[in-house]
């Protein structure tokens, strides 16, 4: 079966610190896209950033970043210089067209 | 471009009646997509259309469910004889052909049933 595993329900994280949210999925298949999708409070999905998987080098957007062990079957996501408005529930998530999301970590940041 | 636009925002209904639910997608993306999130859990797919035709259906979508995207523009989903476990946001959400660019999603529709 296919399954996202988001294994962090809840963390926290100071303004202005760094945090790592981690991912693993299982899948038979060889190429896919990954992705990190983050939901505010009663606010819709927004993408915060993508990954091919045939790819080596690790996705960049700004303060975001992600460590893509494809062997491993990992997807974390790193968030540098955290700050208030990154508050939010962050979905990790894979596929090629229909995608497979995980069961989400809820991330609070501290002032 | 608006975004992708679902309406109603909300709905409550009593169960065993039907709903309908309207997603407008963005108008360059030939792709559309529906999930359904239940609190405090990750979306899980129902359904997607390239065009007007229906590609994929989970096993989740049952034979109350039922999805259209006459046109290739607006799709709706419809949910028949409602149970109080249909109770979940809705999602539509779409795309370019080609999976890397991701999915924009709309807002959602919340349904309760009663």
């Amino acid at each position: 079966a296919q399954t996202v595993t988001q294994s962090q329900p809840e963390m926290s994280v100071q303004e202005a610190e760094t945090v790592t949210l981690s991912c693993t999925y299982d899948t038979s298949e060889s190429d896919y896209y990954l992705f990190w999708y983050k939901q505010p409070p009663s606010r819709q999905m927004i993408l915060v950033i993508r990954q091919e998987a045939y790819k080596q080098q690790n996705a960049t957007e700004n303060r975001f970043s992600v460590n893509f062990q494809k062997a491993a079957k990992s997807f974390s996501l790193k968030i540098s210089d955290s700050q208030l408005g990154d508050a939010a529930m962050y979905f990790c998530a894979y596929g090629l067209s229909e995608l497979i999301f995980g069961q989400g970590t809820t991330l609070q940041v501290k002032p | 471009d608006t975004g992708v636009s679902q309406n109603p925002r909300h709905k409550i209904t009593k169960r065993g009646q039907n709903v309908t639910f309207r997603c407008d997608p963005i108008s360059e993306h030939n792709r559309l997509y529906w999930y359904r999130q239940t609190l405090g859990q990750g979306p899980e797919f129902l359904t997607y259309f390239q065009n007007e035709a229906q590609l994929e259906k989970s096993r989740l979508l049952s034979d109350r469910f039922s999805a259209e995207r006459p046109k290739g523009s607006f799709s709706t989903l419809e949910i028949q004889r409602t149970e109080q476990g249909d109770s979940a946001m809705y999602l539509c959400a779409s795309s370019p052909a080609g999976g890397f660019y991701g999915y924009t999603f709309g807002s959602g529709t919340r349904l309760t049933v009663v």
